[in-house]
């Protein structure tokens, strides 16, 4: 089993729907989690980290279960420009090395 | 603030050859990260600095890859000498602390031919 397990799609929703992808971790000591964004060819970048009460960025929300293992990401009211890869990272803690899932890939369509 | 660079962008290299790869993190950033993505993988990391220490070097494949971050601020990692298997996009990042987001450069694209 991976230590990060994500979906990788592709996820293909219209204009102006909400989608929501869900990431599995596999050590129960994580502490940090995060979701970042990678556009075709270009470097990860931060999209959000994930607290345990659950954050929320304008269109973006994302939660964490700690008990069942999961983090999710929901975007409402896609848009063209959402369309990327998501990646789920988990770190478990202090000097622990940074675990990525293999991402899922998101195409809005007009 | 300038964010984390890396050099070169591209490098296409044959087998046997010696490439070295640079990053410069964020000003302050005392971790300092690599990372390696090989076509339709996870990114994987590779190793983890603090300052010029060597945190956690688990990731490194073996001992043709040599890390280095000599006065605590640019690294370096050499592939010496490159294999196939090498080739990928190598990624940079680095952070004020662990735990914290990681900052990610654009990465350099190897290519061993």
């Amino acid at each position: 089993r991976k230590e990060v397990e994500q979906d990788p799609g592709p996820f293909n929703v219209p204009e102006g729907a909400t989608v929501a992808f869900n990431c599995t971790y596999s050590n129960s000591a994580s502490q940090s989690f995060f979701w970042y964004r990678q556009d075709c060819r270009k470097e990860p970048k931060l999209l959000m980290s994930v607290y345990s009460s659950g954050n929320e960025d304008g269109r973006f929300t994302a939660q964490l279960n700690r008990a069942s293992q999961y983090i999710s990401l929901l975007i409402r009211d896609s848009k063209l420009s959402d369309s990327a890869t998501y990646l789920c990272v988990v770190n478990s803690g202090g000097y622990q090395k940074v675990t990525f899932g293999i991402g899922t890939k998101l195409q809005v369509i007009p | 603030e300038a964010g984390v660079t890396q050099f070169p962008s591209h490098s296409v290299i044959e087998k046997g050859q010696t490439v070295t790869l640079r990053c410069d993190p964020i000003s302050g950033h005392d971790n300092l990260y690599w990372y390696r993505r090989v076509m339709g993988k996870e990114i994987k990391f590779l190793l983890h600095f603090v300052k010029e220490s060597k945190q956690d070097e688990s990731g490194m494949p073996n001992n043709r890859f040599l890390a280095e971050r000599t006065g605590g601020t640019y690294s370096t990692l050499k592939v010496q000498p490159a294999e196939l298997e090498d080739s990928g996009v190598y990624f940079c990042a680095s952070s004020q602390a662990p735990g914290l987001p990681q900052y990610f450069g654009p990465g350099t694209r190897l290519t061993v031919l």
